[in-house]
């Protein structure tokens, strides 16, 4: 079952500050997130694991609330090439295995 | 530079056919999934696979079959092509946490 991901798009000026949401229906081992800008593949940002773990971008923040199995990705001070679809993935409740995305949210970051 | 290959960027197939997506991975990686990408629905899980052999349907796998002989090979197989499985098809292979894909193969049925 797919997670689900608000907004659905925003619209930035530059250094603007945008946060995208991720929410389960079931318990989440991991949550997964993805850029991908048009024409191109996905591109992984950054993994949190259940219990506080983070790997990822260093530009780019996200917290994961395990009892509420939501997910939130925090981008400040916007730059042009932030802009692009961003999907958080989540995989099973005890493996990495099935990882499944959302529907994705559009960001624009306009000059 | 780890790589996933999937075979064609663009195919175009008459219905009826019986269409092999093939994807193909040189990281060693466990696990390889094949997702459809649609507008407004994001990516979708058809299938994956954890290990040679062993695989799992996603959650649209109807319409679909795999294949994992190999390792580093993963086919997606339409049995019988129709209209409505026109779409972008994404391979990806992880060890659980980075997933990279491949380019896509943008399937069109006629």
């Amino acid at each position: 079952q797919q997670p689900v991901q608000s907004p659905q798009a925003v619209i930035l000026r530059e250094g603007e500050d945008a946060v995208i949401n991720c929410s389960s229906s079931k318990a989440l081992y991991s949550v997964h997130w993805y850029r991908q800008k048009h024409g191109e593949a996905p591109v992984f940002l950054m993994i949190l694991l259940k219990g506080g773990e983070q790997k990822g971008h260093e530009k780019i923040s996200a917290s994961f609330n395990e009892k509420k199995q939501q997910s939130s990705l925090y981008l400040t001070a916007s730059q042009l090439s932030y802009s692009g679809t961003y999907f958080c993935g989540t995989d099973g409740e005890t493996s990495g295995s099935r990882l499944t995305f959302g529907e994705g949210t559009q960001l624009t970051v306009n000059p | 530079d780890v790589k996933v290959t999937q075979s064609s960027r663009y195919l175009v197939k008459r219905t009826g056919e019986k269409v092999f997506l093939e994807c193909v991975q040189d990281m060693d990686h466990e696990n390889m999934f094949w997702y459809r990408q649609d507008p407004g629905l994001g990516l979708r899980l058809i299938y994956f696979s954890y290990d040679v052999k062993m695989k799992e349907k996603g959650d649209i796998p109807e319409g679909y079959s795999v294949s994992r002989e190999k390792k580093e090979r993963f086919s997606l197989i339409l049995e019988s092509a129709s209209t409505n499985q026109t779409s972008m098809y994404l391979c990806a292979s992880s060890l659980g946490f980075e997933a990279f894909f491949g380019q896509g193969t943008r399937l069109t049925v006629v």
